[in-house]
C-alpha cells in the first residue's frame, strides 16, 4: 500500500472550514484515498473516499489533485464535535485486497 | 441496526491467562478484521477474514489466534496473555465491494494484562 503523510496536529475555529492535507506521492493507479476519523477512543468512523474525482457527502468534501499525489479533506463548518484524529489512507479498491493500514493521523482540535 | 458488537468492553488479565474477544456484525458483510491500538498510536491490523472460512495474518499476528465462526462472528483469542498485549482492540467489518472497502468499526475492547 502507498504511504501517506499527514501533519501531526492542527487547530481550527468553530464555524470555519477545516482543511486537512494528506500527501500520498507514491499512490498507484488503482488505489483509492479514504478518510476516517476517531473521536476520543471510540472506534474509527468512515468519512469519505475517492479515486480521481472530487467527492462530497453530508460530512465532508474530498479534493484530490490532478496528479493524485495529494488530497485535502474539507470539513465545511467545523464544530466542537469534529475534534478527533483524522486518518488518510490509500488502498487498492479491488476485491483481492481487504486491508486498510492506519498511520498516526492528524489530531484536529476545534476551538470555540 | 447494532452494526459491529464487541464483547467484553473491558477486561483485566494476569500474565499467562487466556481469553477470547468476541465480535459480531449484523450487516451481512463478507470481511471482518481485528486491529489493536496502543496509546497515542494508530491502529495495527492483527488478523483479517476476507470471507467466511478464510483468515489471514495482518501486521502484528504473533500471540493471537482467530476464528471466523460464521459470516456474522469473528473471534480473537489470546492463548497466553503478555503485558505487551495491553491495548484497545477494535473489530471491524466491510462489504468488500470493488472500489469501496468501507470499514465499520465496533466500540472497542480495552484489555489490560498485569
Amino acid at each position: 500500500d502507498a504511504k501517506t503523510t499527514q501533519p501531526p496536529s492542527m487547530d481550527c475555529a468553530e464555524g470555519r472550514a477545516a482543511n486537512l492535507p494528506c500527501n500520498h506521492s507514491t499512490i498507484s493507479g488503482n488505489e483509492y484515498v479514504y478518510w476516517y476519523r476517531q473521536i476520543h477512543s471510540q472506534g474509527p468512523q468512515y468519512i469519505i473516499h475517492g479515486l480521481k474525482n472530487n467527492e462530497t457527502n453530508e460530512m465532508a468534501s474530498l479534493i484530490i489533485t490532478e496528479d493524485r499525489k495529494s488530497s485535502t479533506l474539507i470539513l465545511p463548518h467545523a464544530t466542537l464535535r469534529d475534534t478527533a484524529v483524522y486518518y488518510c489512507i490509500v488502498s487498492p479498491g479491488h476485491t483481492n485486497d481487504y486491508k486498510l493500514s492506519f498511520g498516526a493521523g492528524t489530531t484536529v482540535t476545534v476551538r470555540a | 441496526n447494532a452494526g459491529v458488537t464487541q464483547t467484553p468492553k473491558f477486561q483485566v488479565l494476569k500474565t499467562g491467562q487466556s481469553m477470547t474477544l468476541q465480535c459480531a456484525q449484523d450487516m451481512n458483510h463478507n470481511s471482518m478484521y481485528w486491529y489493536r491500538q496502543d496509546p497515542g498510536m494508530g491502529l495495527r491490523l492483527i488478523y483479517y477474514s476476507a470471507s467466511e472460512g478464510t483468515t489471514d495474518k495482518g501486521e502484528v499476528p504473533n500471540g493471537y489466534n482467530v476464528s471466523r465462526l460464521n459470516k456474522r462472528e469473528f473471534s480473537l483469542r489470546l492463548e497466553s496473555a503478555a503485558p505487551s498485549q495491553t491495548s484497545v482492540y477494535f473489530c471491524a467489518s466491510s462489504a468488500s465491494r470493488v472500489g469501496a472497502n468501507v470499514l465499520t468499526f465496533g466500540a472497542g475492547s480495552r484489555l489490560t494484562v498485569l
